[in-house]
């Protein structure tokens, strides 16, 4: 079956304890995003991938690191987490990266809600 | 920066219609509109693309209103399985990110 699955659903952790979210797709996606969504602010792009070894800043970047070293991951990772980092994440995926792939539609896993303390 | 979505939230009776309306102040090269449940992953619905016609997904439909910079969406004769949180996302000028908007929380009740 075709999808994204994110790991952990649940996460609750402290403050300054690193933690990796994990994403994965079996689709050959070229894309990848992650996205933090709170409440009233909807949905915010914290990184995306066009490919293999290209990532970039979404709107909301500070405090997050990924990588792309496959095709089908995307970690997200957090060095040192911090309470305003409590969100619920989503991991998103579209077969093409570039312009002209943003009229594909994105296939959202299910999410990773954390609570940092 | 986000476009933004009118109501904020809205509450109607199975079988009325509701119209929900996503912004952007900048010119809109598509509209991507989601629906997601409670706790649950955001669901594509459609795509809507600059020049485009409107489109349609069961009793859900879209227009694009490329002089207005704004895109409407109706759910007809609503029925309880449409409540949920609706996203518009839009793409603009020649960037390749989909920025959403903030959503309109729809409930539909007997």
């Amino acid at each position: 079956e075709a999808q994204v699955t994110q790991n952990p659903r649940y996460l609750i952790t402290v403050t300054g304890k690193k933690l990796t979210v994990t994403c994965s797709q079996n689709m050959n996606h070229e894309y990848m995003s992650w996205y933090r969504q709170d409440p009233g602010l909807g949905l915010r792009q914290i990184y995306y991938s066009m490919n293999v070894e290209v990532t970039d800043k979404g709107d909301v970047p500070e405090g997050y690191k990924v990588s792309r070293k496959e095709k089908r991951n995307f970690p997200l990772i957090l060095e040192s987490p911090s309470p305003n980092q409590t969100s619920l994440y989503f991991c998103a995926s579209r077969p093409r990266g570039g312009f002209l792939a943003t009229n594909e539609k994105l296939f959202f896993g299910s999410g990773t809600q954390l609570s940092v303390l | 920066q986000q476009p933004v979505q009118s109501p904020q939230a809205v509450i109607l009776r199975e079988g009325e219609d509701a119209v929900i309306n996503c912004s952007s102040s900048k010119a809109l090269y598509s509209v991507h509109w989601y629906r997601q449940k409670h706790g649950e992953a955001p669901v594509f619905l459609m795509i809507l693309l600059k020049g485009g016609e409107q489109k349609g997904h069961e009793k859900i439909s879209a227009s694009f209103n490329e002089k207005k910079q704004q895109s409407s969406l109706y759910l007809t004769a609503s029925q309880l399985s449409y409540s949920g949180t609706y996203f518009c996302g839009t793409v603009t000028g020649t960037a390749s990110k989909l920025t959403f908007g903030t959503g309109t929380r729809l409930q539909v009740t007997l």
